[in-house]
């Protein structure tokens, strides 16, 4: 699977659009990006998945380049709620495979 | 609609012993898979487990081993405890090959002691 990049830190106000980004360079054409979040002391929660197109649904927006080396997953009301760890995962869409956790993003909402 | 249960919730063990942890998958998802997660790190694959095979390992020793159950709930079985084996594990339950989201139970934290 392919590595991503992300910054270890962001801080975003309550209210206001969250967007994080995450570098994957060396995606391959079959390769999906998930992302996912963790609130402390609770296991992993799926956000969102997408291929090529800009998918939307009811947690967040996932917006992927043209030529797919990156991504940002939009929270467009953060709430103190999403304070939470973001990470972005890209991996092949087939069985057996595993998701690949880097060190994600920690997102700090603040009132 | 169930989610993917975790038991115990916490368990103190000493160097040496062995642990059982369990895990019940949700509802429709017949894939188990099992990560370990350090303090301050993010997962860690162990294994996953399909039709009560496994179908996938991380960078575990042998002495991290599961079972998969007909009824598609879990097992993860660690011998030898180490000081180094603290640390909160995560079973997550999918549904192969339709795309879907793993869904994640709570976890189980372990501390060998």
């Amino acid at each position: 699977d392919a590595k991503t990049t992300q910054p270890p830190s962001m801080d975003c106000a309550e209210g206001r659009a969250a967007n994080l980004p995450c570098n994957h360079s060396t995606i391959s054409g079959n390769e999906y990006v998930y992302w996912y979040r963790q609130i402390h002391s609770q296991g992993p929660q799926y956000i969102i998945h997408g291929l090529k197109n800009n998918e939307t649904n009811e947690m967040a927006s996932l917006i992927i380049t043209e030529d797919r080396k990156s991504s940002t997953l939009i929270l467009p009301h953060a709430t103190l709620r999403d304070t939470a760890v973001y990470y972005c995962i890209v991996r092949f869409n087939n069985a057996g495979n595993m998701l690949t956790f880097g060190g994600g993003t920690r997102l700090m909402v603040k009132p | 609609e169930t989610g993917v249960t975790q038991s115990p919730t916490h368990l103190i063990k000493t160097r040496g012993q062995q642990v059982t942890l369990r895990c019940s998958s949700q509802s429709g998802h017949n894939t188990v898979s099992w990560y370990q997660q350090a303090l301050g790190q993010g997962p860690q694959f162990i294994f996953q487990y399909y039709r009560e095979e496994e179908n996938g390992r991380g960078n575990f020793p042998p002495r991290f081993s599961g079972l998969q159950f007909p009824n598609y709930s879990s097992e993860l079985n660690v011998n030898a405890l180490e000081l180094d084996d603290s640390a909160l594990y995560l079973c997550a339950s999918s549904q192969q090959g339709l795309g879907y989201g793993y869904t994640f139970g709570s976890g189980t934290r372990l501390t060998v002691v």
